[in-house]
């Protein structure tokens, strides 16, 4: 595609509730990147794929985030059980390769959790 | 662990004019750093990308410069336009796998 697209822009939930947030990076990127932007601060890191693998999960904040990538393109971002504190945009991005430098981002994804 | 910090944290300027917005890290090993723009509710758009062999790079209206041994980079800004008004996030790379890191950002405002 021309761009990273990034599904639902917008999801409201319930405390309690299982979410997924899908990124859809662009056409032969290899590196993906899931960052989480709370308001007024920059974008926190979260994990980073290099083709299918995990290739850095450090910045997950617990067991209840996970995030696969089974066919090194689309990606999906699985919260379980989500809490109040998880409220906040979840940002996409993807690059040519690891060391190419250059980030793109998609819009985001608003998650609010009531 | 790598800082970045971005002072102003808030601006407002008349059009027209010229401005600087400011970034520095505490870890100088930087492989790269990137320039980015957010507008309200978006996502974050590239504007400049520096090497870390690199002293600088331009685009338009916009000139970004790198001193690494200083740990700091600038954003200048020529003539600006109230179009200019934005978020404007420094992020940088460090060498070996660690994820880019992002400052708080400025939050611009040109007034018309």
């Amino acid at each position: 595609g021309a761009g990273v697209s990034q599904t639902p822009s917008n999801k409201v939930t319930e405390k309690g509730k299982y979410v997924e947030l899908r990124c859809d990076p662009i056409s032969g990127h290899t590196a993906l990147y899931w960052y989480r932007q709370s308001l007024g601060q920059g974008p926190e890191f979260l994990i980073y794929f290099q083709g299918t693998g995990a290739a850095d999960d450090s910045g997950l904040p617990n067991d209840r985030f996970f995030a696969v990538r089974p066919e090194g393109s689309v990606s999906t971002l699985k919260i379980q059980r989500t809490e109040r504190g998880d409220s906040a945009v979840y940002l996409c991005a993807s690059s040519k390769r690891r060391d190419s430098g250059e980030l793109f981002f998609g819009e985001g994804s608003r998650l609010t959790v009531l | 662990k790598q800082e970045v910090t971005q002072i102003p944290a808030a601006l407002s300027v008349p059009e027209g004019e010229n401005l600087v917005l400011n970034c520095s890290f505490t870890d100088s090993a930087i492989y790269n750093l990137q320039w980015f723009r957010q507008d309200p509710g978006k996502g974050l758009t590239s504007l400049l990308l520096i090497q870390s062999s690199q002293r600088e790079q331009t685009s338009g209206r916009l000139n970004a410069s790198l001193d690494k041994s200083s740990g700091r980079s600038t954003l200048y800004i020529a003539a600006s336009q109230p179009g200019d008004s934005a978020t404007y996030l420094c992020a940088v790379w460090n060498s070996g796998n660690t994820p880019l890191v992002f400052g708080k950002g400025t939050r611009l405002s040109v007034i018309a």
